[in-house]
C-alpha cells in the first residue's frame, strides 16, 4: 500500500520567515496530495491541495509544489503568522481507484511560528 | 468548504459503557465516510470506510464488534464504541468525501473521549 513519509516533525521560524514542510510518497498511482492544518483539539482543515496534473499551486501565502518523478510534493508557506502555528499534515490519496477518497497521512509536523 | 458537524465533541463515561459519536455532513451528500483515531501527538489513524447503505469496511487490526459503524444516510454516519474502556480513550475524527464534493475530504471537529 501507499506510504507516506514526512519531514521534519517539528519545524520552528520566526514571524516573517518562510517553512517549508516535504512529503514523499511511495505509490506512483497516487495523484491527489492534500494539506492540512490541525489546530490543537480541532479536527484537521484542508489548506490546499494539487492533483497530479500541476505541479505548482499557490493560494496567498501557501503554495505546494509536486514532483511526480521523484514523488514528493512539498508546502511553502512565506510571511509566517504566528497563527500558523499549529500541526500540518500531508496526504496522498489515489483519486479515482477503489478505494474512493481514501487518504494516507504523513506522521505531521508540529509548526511554532515564533513572534 | 463543506462543512461536517461532528458529536459530541468531547464524553465521559464509566468503564463498560457505550457511547455513540456523530458525524453528519451539512450540506452535500456524502457517499463514503470516514472514521480516524488519533492519539496525542501522532498521525491519524484510520479505522474504517462506510459507505451509505453497506457495511462498513474495517482496517486491520480494528476491531468491528468493538467499534460499530452506521451509515443510514448520505448525510449521517455514527460510531458507537461498544463496553468502552480506558484504553478506548483517544480522539475520535470523522470525515465525509463525495466525488461532486470535488473528492475531497471534510473533517470534522473531532471527539475526545475520555474512559474512566
Amino acid at each position: 500500500g501507499e506510504n507516506v513519509e514526512q519531514h521534519p516533525s517539528t519545524l520552528s521560524v520566526q514571524e516573517g520567515d518562510s517553512a517549508v514542510i516535504k512529503c514523499t510518497y511511495s505509490d506512483s498511482a497516487s495523484n491527489y496530495f492534500p494539506w492540512y492544518k490541525q489546530e490543537l483539539g480541532k479536527g484537521p482543515q484542508l489548506i490546499i491541495d494539487i492533483r497530479s496534473n500541476v505541479g505548482e499551486k499557490k493560494d496567498q501565502r501557501i503554495a505546494v509544489t509536486l514532483n511526480k518523478t521523484a514523488k514528493h510534493f512539498s508546502l511553502h508557506i512565506t510571511e509566517t503568522q504566528p497563527e500558523d502555528s499549529a500541526v500540518y499534515f500531508c496526504a496522498a490519496e489515489i483519486a479515482g481507484g477503489t478505494s474512493y477518497g481514501k487518504l494516507t497521512f504523513g506522521q505531521g509536523t508540529i509548526l511554532t511560528v515564533h513572534p | 468548504g463543506a462543512v461536517v458537524s461532528q458529536h459530541p465533541s468531547r464524553v465521559i463515561c464509566k468503564s463498560g459503557t457505550s457511547v455513540k459519536i456523530e458525524c453528519r455532513s451539512l450540506d452535500f451528500q456524502a457517499t463514503t465516510m470516514f472514521w480516524y483515531r488519533q492519539f496525542p501527538k501522532q498521525s491519524l489513524m484510520l479505522m474504517a470506510t462506510s459507505n451509505e447503505g453497506s457495511k462498513a469496511t474495517y482496517e486491520q487490526g480494528v476491531e468491528k464488534d468493538k467499534f460499530l459503524i452506521n451509515h443510514a444516510s448520505l448525510t449521517l454516519s455514527t460510531l458507537t464504541v461498544t463496553s468502552a474502556h480506558p484504553e478506548d480513550s483517544s480522539f475520535y475524527i470523522c470525515s465525509a468525501w463525495a466525488v461532486l464534493a470535488k473528492n475531497i475530504q471534510y473533517f470534522g471537529a473531532g471527539t475526545r473521549l475520555s474512559v474512566l
